[in-house]
């Protein structure tokens, strides 16, 4: 059973320009979050998505930044017009659908987004 | 509002010696809480989760306790090695099902 996995691991940007970040949960998970670790600073929630639906989305910048979870497909975070404090790792991690959040988050291996 | 701090925040130690890690936070309405594992230019690894009815969890040589009334959670390694080396981060829900962070303790065994 594969982990989670996140593509690109590492993604390049001009000021301006569009990022697109993928995350694949884990086999049998539907539950899919989305986490942003600034330099120097700890990991920060930004949103929490199930399958074609955004659950909490109370992390995420009010402008530029959304992310979806179709049907089919991996999960998506996109940021418009990057600026250089976009700069960051970006995780995504997945549970399975288990009431009351008691179940433990996978984290995939962060996609780190340098914005020139 | 929930903060969750971590202490101290760099821990330098020689090969095979115990340790512990601390955790605290304000909020001592938690259901769990989970200790992750965090190398380098990688992404986090789960190590322990405690649910709140428990006290502690143990996995090989890690064993984490959970105080809530006092709202504090430890982390102990046992006979500590090179390969432990990495930052431990301590984290607690919030919202609907995502987590939130503690900043983090960076700990390295010199061999």
């Amino acid at each position: 059973n594969a982990g989670v996995m996140q593509n690109p691991r590492h993604l390049v940007r001009r000021r301006g320009q569009e990022a697109r970040l993928r995350c694949s949960p884990m086999k049998g998970h539907s539950h899919v979050y989305w986490y942003r670790q600034l330099p120097e600073e700890g990991l920060k929630f930004m949103v929490y998505l199930q399958k074609e639906n955004i659950i909490d989305e109370s992390g995420m910048p009010k402008e530029r930044f959304s992310a979806e979870f179709p049907k089919e497909g991996p999960s998506i975070l996109r940021i418009q017009q990057v600026v250089r404090g976009d700069s960051a790792a970006y995780f995504c991690a997945s549970s399975p659908p288990v009431a009351g959040g008691t179940d433990t988050q996978y984290f995939g291996p962060g996609t780190r987004l340098t914005v020139l | 509002k929930q903060e969750v701090t971590q202490i101290p925040a760099a821990l330098s130690v020689p090969e095979g010696e115990n340790l512990v890690l601390n955790c605290s936070f304000t909020d001592s309405a938690i259901y769990n809480l989970q200790w992750f594992r965090q190398d380098p230019g990688k992404g986090l690894t789960s190590l322990l989760l405690i649910q709140s009815s428990q006290r502690e969890q143990t996995s090989g040589r890690l064993n984490a306790s959970l105080d809530k009334s006092s709202g504090r959670s430890t982390l102990y390694i046992a006979a500590s090695q090179p390969g432990d080396s990495a930052t431990y981060l301590c984290a607690v829900p919030a919202g609907a099902n995502n987590l939130f962070f503690g900043t983090g303790t960076r700990l390295t065994v010199i061999p």
